[in-house]
């Protein structure tokens, strides 16, 4: 069982439909990441979110740290085909762990035109 | 351009090889990292190295062996590997001491790793 898990696991949409992927878990971090990673290239990071229900925006990508600083949503408006790739969530500071993240098994996400 | 290079890009070898794979950051971060990105599998934590020293040894197979000579460089040794061990190995790096949202990691493109 992953301490972080990610649903949907794959997700292939057509280009302008809006899709909400979620990352959840029974533990408390003290920050929650996105990563959005492309084939052939490392995760970059996209957001960062340390405040229970946070919500920020970046262009047509919404995410969101719940109440209780567990769960994290991430949801993109009328997709393109650019958002292609795998996002990944990533919680920081479990048991006080320091700058260890721990990682989901990612959402990958195809757009097609 | 994340500021983390790693090379080679890609590596082909033999049970029997001995190859290293090698991470700068010119980011000037005290924090390096080694992943390891399977098909099937989250990304996993190989080593963790703070201010030069490995303060986290996920239990890795010793046949994975990390350096880390200075700050910015980060190395990981590799010797006698099986064909299970192909992945994408991905060094990070960041600033420890950040605070609750310091921890961001910046990732290498990676190595992928083919072992015959």
């Amino acid at each position: 069982t992953q301490l972080l898990e990610q649903s949907p696991q794959f997700l292939s949409i057509q280009e302008g439909e809006n899709l909400t992927v979620y990352c959840n878990s029974s533990s408390v971090f003290s920050s929650l990441q996105w990563y959005r990673q492309e084939p052939g290239e490392g995760p970059v990071l996209l957001v960062t979110v340390v405040t229970g229900g946070e919500v920020k925006k970046l262009k047509r990508l919404t995410f969101q740290f719940g109440d209780a600083r567990k769960d994290s949503s991430l949801h993109i408006t009328a997709a393109q085909p650019g958002d292609t790739g795998l996002y990944l969530c990533a919680g920081g500071g479990l048991n006080n762990a320091g700058n260890m993240l721990t990682f989901g098994g990612g959402t990958r996400l195809m757009v097609k035109p | 351009e994340t500021g983390v290079t790693q090379t080679p890009r890609h590596l082909v070898m033999g049970m029997t090889n001995k190859k290293s794979l090698k991470c700068e950051q010119h980011l000037g971060h005290n924090a390096m990292y080694w992943y390891k990105q399977s098909a099937k599998k989250p990304l996993e934590l190989m080593f963790v190295y703070n201010f030069k020293e490995q303060t986290e040894n996920n239990s890795v197979p010793s046949r994975f062996s990390p350096e880390c000579p200075n700050s910015s460089h980060l190395f990981l040794h590799l010797h006698t590997l099986q064909p299970e061990d192909s992945a994408l190995y991905l060094c990070a790096s960041s600033q420890e001491g950040g605070g609750r949202g310091g921890n961001i990691q910046y990732f290498g493109a990676g190595t992928r790793l083919s072992v015959l």
